[in-house]
């Protein structure tokens, strides 16, 4: 079956430092992937997404590339602000239409 | 306001008891799904509607566990008795589109706690 496999968690970064969150992916087919995120308190909402190879997904200065090769979509971002303190989860869905979430990278920014 | 609506946010109750919780999508989407989460966990999926047609319900954990979407519009998702290992988030997400492919919205969630 499908699987999503995230780094663990929390990174711990200072302000404007560079974020790379690695995701990798087991499917069959040509899934599309997608990043989430979660703030404090709040449901999940699409940050990002990519729907066939060599795509990039981009939104509020972050990045990932659909890597069909290497079966990733490491999500990045260049300069990193307190406000994006959050739990990130790397996401795939394929033909059978069932979402598979990997287990969420906890994101903390210091000032 | 007109994301994903879920009622109660909050339910406490005892081992054996049934609940229900209540999911209200966004008006035009005609996907609606229900996935659990528990604490260091992504959302796990439970089943899903197109309209009023439940698509796929064999990942339900348990035969405790039913939903339905009587008219294609709010869903309910019912835990008959509830054990203490049903404690979790409770999350639903709506899409619209025949596409796999579409951004799913989620609700903010009702979290169960079994005493």
């Amino acid at each position: 079956g499908n699987s999503v496999t995230q780094m663990e968690g929390p990174v711990t970064l200072s302000e404007e430092a560079f974020l790379t969150i690695n995701c990798t992916y087991t499917a069959t087919g040509y899934p599309s992937l997608f990043w989430y995120v979660q703030y404090p308190g709040e449901g999940l909402q699409l940050l990002l997404k990519a729907t066939k190879a060599d795509d990039k997904g981009s939104n509020k200065g972050f990045e990932a590339t659909y890597r069909k090769e290497t079966t990733s979509f490491h999500l990045e971002k260049g300069s990193v602000q307190v406000s994006d303190s959050a739990v990130y989860f790397c996401a795939l869905t394929g033909g059978s239409y069932i979402p598979t979430f990997g287990r969420g990278t906890s994101l903390i920014v210091h000032p | 306001d007109t994301g994903v609506s879920q009622n109660p946010r909050h339910k406490i109750t005892k081992r054996g008891q049934n609940v229900t919780f209540r999911c209200d999508p966004i008006s035009e989407h005609n996907r609606l799904y229900w996935y659990r989460q528990t604490l260091g966990q992504g959302p796990e999926f439970l089943t899903y509607f197109q309209n009023e047609a439940q698509l796929e319900k064999s990942r339900l954990l348990s035969d405790r566990f039913s939903a339905e979407r009587p008219k294609g519009s709010f869903s309910t998702l019912e835990i008959q008795r509830t054990e203490q290992g049903d404690s979790a988030m409770y999350l639903c997400a709506s899409s619209f589109d025949s596409s796999a492919y579409n951004e799913q919205f989620f609700g903010p969630g009702t979290r169960l706690t079994v005493l």
